[in-house]
């Protein structure tokens, strides 16, 4: 079974500009989730997807942050502008539904420098 | 508020020797809890969560309401047992909490 896919892995850029990321779930995992790893912490949930509505995205900077999920498969997440504090690594995972009965699958993530 | 708490950032043993990786958690209710592991160039992966009660790679974990304490433990480790370790709460539908997580070493 093909697991989580992201792209890209590494991306550098200057703050105040834009940056996208996507990430493709595993085969009918209903549920997505796009987390936050700022190095030294543990992963933060930034926005979770029950198909291509949104469960939580309490934590989601809205001013700059951005996510959507059309068709209920992949999912992109934008930052625009960036700034240095996001620099981090941005890690999408899947479960086949919502709550915590269900295990979440980790894709490997993106590492996002913003200088 | 909702919160896990790993009071260790590095944990280093000898092999063969007992691990203990340290969780405390603070949330109002009955909370799931789960340890998750991340291998040096791998995914962050799931290890075990406390519903299930079963022992993964020799590591268990047992729930201790009274504490409020989910610590992780293997009798011997091995080498291969080298990696981050991460715990992590889900309250009634709500998705994960981590931990800051724990690094073990451990060295022959």
């Amino acid at each position: 079974e093909a697991g989580v896919a992201q792209s890209p892995r590494y991306k550098i850029i200057e703050k105040r500009q834009s940056v996208a990321f996507w990430c493709n779930p595993i085969s009918g995992h209903a549920t997505l989730y796009w987390y936050q790893q700022i190095l030294g912490q543990g992963p933060k949930l930034l926005i979770q997807f029950q198909n291509n509505g949104v469960v939580d995205d309490s934590q989601l900077p809205k001013d700059r942050f951005s996510a959507e999920r059309l068709k209920g498969v992949d999912s992109t997440l934008k930052i625009q502008p960036a700034k240095l504090e996001d620099s981090a690594v941005y890690l999408c995972a899947s479960s086949l539904a919502g709550g915590s009965m269900s295990e979440q699958f980790f894709g490997p993530g993106t590492r996002l420098t913003v200088l | 508020a909702q919160r896990v708490t790993q009071p260790e950032k590095l944990l280093s043993v000898f092999k063969g020797a007992p691990v203990e990786l340290k969780c405390n958690y603070s949330y109002s209710g009955s909370p799931e809890l789960f340890w998750y592991v991340q291998y040096s160039r791998q995914r962050l992966q799931l290890l075990l969560r406390h519903i299930s009660r079963e022992s993964i790679k020799g590591f268990t974990a047992d729930l201790n309401k009274g504490e409020t304490s989910f610590h992780l433990k293997k009798p011997f480790a091995q080498e291969e047992d080298s990696a981050m370790y991460y715990c992590a709460l889900s309250g009634a539908g709500t998705a994960l909490i981590f931990g800051k997580g724990t690094t073990l070493s451990v060295s022959s």
